[in-house]
């Protein structure tokens, strides 16, 4: 069966200082790795996705992700946390090969400190 | 930027009456989404749509539920007979392809 563990429910960080959000994954299959963020009283925004073509992903506002096959990690970082980043983190799976439903980690939130 | 919309943001009702729930895909979008999450768990798939017809749905998904696109534009879930425990944040979504799908800012559901 296919899961999504996030292993951290809070990560709390000072502006400035480098973000980590670990994500691994359980998959039989290839799948398709995305990061979803969700800021208050907001939708869920792709942040990136990962597809089986380069294993570092570059997305927006400064963000990426390494796939890591053996080690079955998908874990989204960022150099220097803005206070905007606070916000729920999402990471999500989806098997490729005509399967379409995502399957949700349980999300961490971001706290960002002057 | 295209988005997908969805209305109303704040639903409440009583348990045992039926409620629509609207979605306004991005409009060359060809597959559809439902989605919900109860308040401390996690984001759970309802059902796909595509040509039409559902593609997929969860367990979650009972006789209770339904969905349609009775126009061009709109996409929507129907939940016949509520009950307390369907309160909850629930997020349309649509992709282009089998690919990347995009959310709108949901719908929060009470029942009563």
């Amino acid at each position: 069966a296919q899961s999504v563990t996030q292993l951290d429910s809070h990560v709390s960080v000072s502006e400035g200082t480098p973000v980590l959000l670990r994500c691994n994954y359980s998959s039989s299959y290839s799948p398709s790795l995305f990061w979803y963020v969700q800021h208050p009283n907001k939708g869920l925004q792709l942040l990136l996705k990962y597809t089986s073509a380069a294993t570092l992903v570059k997305g927006i506002n400064g963000f990426e992700a390494e796939f890591k096959k053996s080690e079955t990690s998908f874990h989204l970082t960022k150099p220097s946390a803005h206070m905007s980043d606070a916000a729920e983190y999402f990471c999500v799976v989806k098997l490729t090969g005509g399967y379409n439903k995502l399957i949700f980690g349980a999300g961490t939130r971001l706290a960002v400190h002057p | 930027e295209p988005e997908v919309t969805q209305t109303p943001s704040h639903q409440v009702t009583q348990m045992g009456q039926e409620v629509i729930l609207r979605c306004v895909p991005i409009s060359n979008h060809l597959y559809f989404y439902w989605y919900r999450q109860i308040l401390g768990q996690k984001v759970e798939f309802l059902v796909s749509f595509y040509n039409n017809e559902i593609s997929e749905k969860s367990e979650i998904f009972d006789d209770q539920f339904s969905v349609e696109r009775p126009d061009g534009s709109n996409f929507t879930l129907k939940i016949r007979s509520t009950k307390l425990e369907d309160s909850a944040m629930y997020f349309c979504a649509s992709s282009e392809g089998q690919d990347t799908q995009y959310f709108g800012p949901g719908t929060r559901l009470t029942v009563l």
